[in-house]
């Protein structure tokens, strides 16, 4: 176990729906980084926050945006959904290079 | 570009066999170079992890080799077990720690 976590499990939602997912990090961990995994593929970076400010962002538009607070926790919003929004969204905590995973929210858009 | 190319996509290997997975990658700015496994339900976990500064890791079974100047890395996994079968994901990383992951390889090891 990583001691990471997140939540929900599982979420469906349908198109032009906004979503909210959760990430709870290890204590002390300053920074946080979101990926989309759509299935059968490698992890695709989001965004990242570390002291909770964002410190870079991958190639999504800006309907993805996130939030991370004092308290380790952070979140990922997803505005106007879309059908390829379906996937495996994971949140890795890290305090040097090796990055910690949770097991991932598993988003169906309908 | 920053992408990392991984092959094969699929690999059978006997029990007691080696498991070799490849990856290439393009942006000279990376300096951090880890390989994940992931189980089906799971997010990856980290196995082993590998800076330009040296040609090779070992880990247990596992070893990581690393060529700068084809900007090539490779896991070999040693003794390959059936609880080994798993997706392995290559990944990588410069200034700011935010991986690159290449798109995966299953691996399935037969009893």
């Amino acid at each position: 176990e990583t001691g990471v976590t997140q939540s929900p499990t599982h979420l469906i939602k349908t198109r032009g729906q906004q979503v909210t997912l959760r990430c709870s990090s290890q204590s002390g961990h300053n920074t946080v980084s979101w990926y989309q995994q759509a299935l059968g593929q490698g992890p695709q970076f989001i965004f990242q926050y570390y002291r909770e400010e964002e410190n870079g962002r991958g190639n999504f538009p800006p309907r993805f945006s996130g939030l991370q607070f004092p308290n380790y926790s952070s979140e990922l919003n997803v505005n106007a959904l879309e059908l390829d929004d379906s996937a495996l969204y994971l949140c890795a905590s890290s305090l040097d290079d090796t990055q910690y995973f949770g097991p991932g929210t598993r988003l169906t858009v309908l | 570009q920053q992408q990392v190319k991984q092959s094969p996509q699929s690999l059978i290997v006997q029990k007691g066999g080696i498991s070799i997975i490849n990856c290439a990658y393009e942006n000279t700015a990376f300096d951090y170079f880890p390989w994940y496994q992931q189980f089906p339900g799971k997010g990856p976990a980290l196995l082993i992890a590998i800076r330009p500064d040296v040609s090779e890791k070992k880990e247990g079974r596992f070893t990581i080799s690393f060529n700068k100047s084809a900007k090539q890395f490779s896991l070999h996994i040693m003794d390959s077990q059936p609880g080994d079968s798993a997706t392995y994901f290559c990944a990588a990383s410069g200034a700011g720690n935010m991986l690159t992951f290449g798109g995966g390889t299953r691996l399935m090891v037969k009893p």
